[in-house]
Order: structure tokens, then sequence, then C-alpha cells
């Protein structure tokens, strides 16, 4: 069995400054993959960034970094230069590898970015 | 290109009618999943299709019939439901990529509001 644990239901965050989204996870699948998506209030859920369990660099998208600490099962998502645009729900989520797998989602944090 | 579209965008149904949600991706993917949301809560797996076929049903209600007619489309048929299934539907397809961990791209979501 797979969990995802998110621990800040909301957070606030001033224009231009770095944010850190926590996420924690379990798993006894040997092979995993972990995913951030936002979903803005219009409902789409965008992918942001993954990181697989055998990488052994952080994965980085622009403006997002995946700060993955294996041995503490984290996977806290780092958001540089906020801007107004990423005010949003941000969940975190995992899925093993192989094939067509259940996602098992974090239950998310909510994220406003302040002018 | 990692779009998925979803129609309609929004449907306001009685719980006698009959109605379907369509998904689209041009991808290639070969995995298309089902997802309903409630506010503030977190996806929920409905159903998972992997090269055409059903592959998972998360003991969805028979009132909800998936269907894909190809590796393109995925249909979700909706007859006789309840209001407590108004939700966001979201669809989602993945490449289906062997031992590795693939990564599922959302579609826009349908609003289903049942009176």
């Amino acid at each position: 069995a797979q969990k995802i644990t998110q621990t800040q239901p909301g957070m606030f965050v001033q224009e231009k400054e770095a944010v850190t989204l926590d996420c924690t996870y379990d798993t006894s699948d040997p092979s995993y993959g972990l995913f951030w998506y936002k979903q803005p209030s219009s409902g789409e859920m965008i992918f942001l960034i993954y990181q697989g369990s055998y990488d052994q660099q952080n994965a980085t998208e622009g403006r997002y970094s995946l700060n993955f600490q294996k041995a503490r099962k984290s996977a806290n998502l780092v958001i540089s230069a906020s801007q107004l645009g990423d005010s949003a729900m941000y969940f975190c989520a995992m899925s093993p590898s192989g094939g067509y797998q259940k996602v098992t989602f974090g239950t998310g944090t909510k994220l406003q970015v302040i002018p | 290109d990692t779009e998925v579209t979803q129609t309609p965008k929004h449907l306001v149904m009685g719980m006698t009618n009959k109605k379907s949600l369509k998904c689209e991706q041009h991808m290639g993917h070969r995995a298309m999943y089902w997802y309903k949301q409630k506010a503030k809560k977190p996806p929920e797996l409905m159903f998972v299709y992997s090269y055409e076929k059903l592959s998972i049903n998360e003991s969805v209600p028979s009132r909800f019939s998936p269907e894909c007619p190809n590796s393109s489309l995925l249909n979700l048929h909706l007859h006789a439901l309840q209001p407590e299934d108004s939700a966001l539907y979201l669809c989602a397809s993945s490449h289906l990529a062997g031992g590795l961990t693939d990564t599922q791209y959302f579609g826009p979501g349908t609003r289903l509001t049942v009176l």
C-alpha cells in the first residue's frame, strides 16, 4: 500500500519569494515515481514535475524543483520566484513503476500568492 | 503536445436523464483513466483502460458505464445518477512506459451537477 502525506492544508507566499510545499510518502514498492500536480480553480490538473525513485539528481522544471530525500521519504516541491498565477491547489502523488498503475494522491496544499 | 480534451465543460442533468462525457487525446497514449473529484478532495480513480480494454474498475456503481471506442477516445455514459454524484470528472491518459513510471496527463474536466 502507498500513502502520501501533505501536512500543509494552506500556505501564503509573497510574490517573487520562494516557497516549499511539503510531501512525505510511504511505500513498499522498490521502484516508484513521485509527481506534483497543480490544480487552479478552473479544475484542470496540470502536471508539473516527476522524480523517479532511482534518479540520482533532483528533478527541475523551470521554476519548479523537487527536493527528493529518499532516506527520509520526502519529495518537497520548491517554487522559486512565486507569481500570482501560482495560486492554486498543489497535489503530491506517487505511483509504482510498470505499466498503468493506480496513482495515490495526497490531500493537497492550497497556495496563495500575495502581491 | 500534452493535451487531453474533455467535453462538455459543464453538465447539468436530472436523475432520470442519460448523458455522456467525452475525452480525447492524440498523444498516442495507450492508457486512459476516469477520475471523480469532490470539492477540496484529491481525485479518486474510477476506471482504467489499457490498449482499449478495461483493466481497472474501482467498484464503481453500474450507473457509470465507461467505453473506449478506440485508442484516442474515452467515454463515460451516465444514467440514473444521484445528487451525490455531482463532482468534477477528470479524464487522464498515459503512455504505458513498460518498466518505468507513467506520467498521467489530465484534461480540464467536466463539472457535473445532478439535480
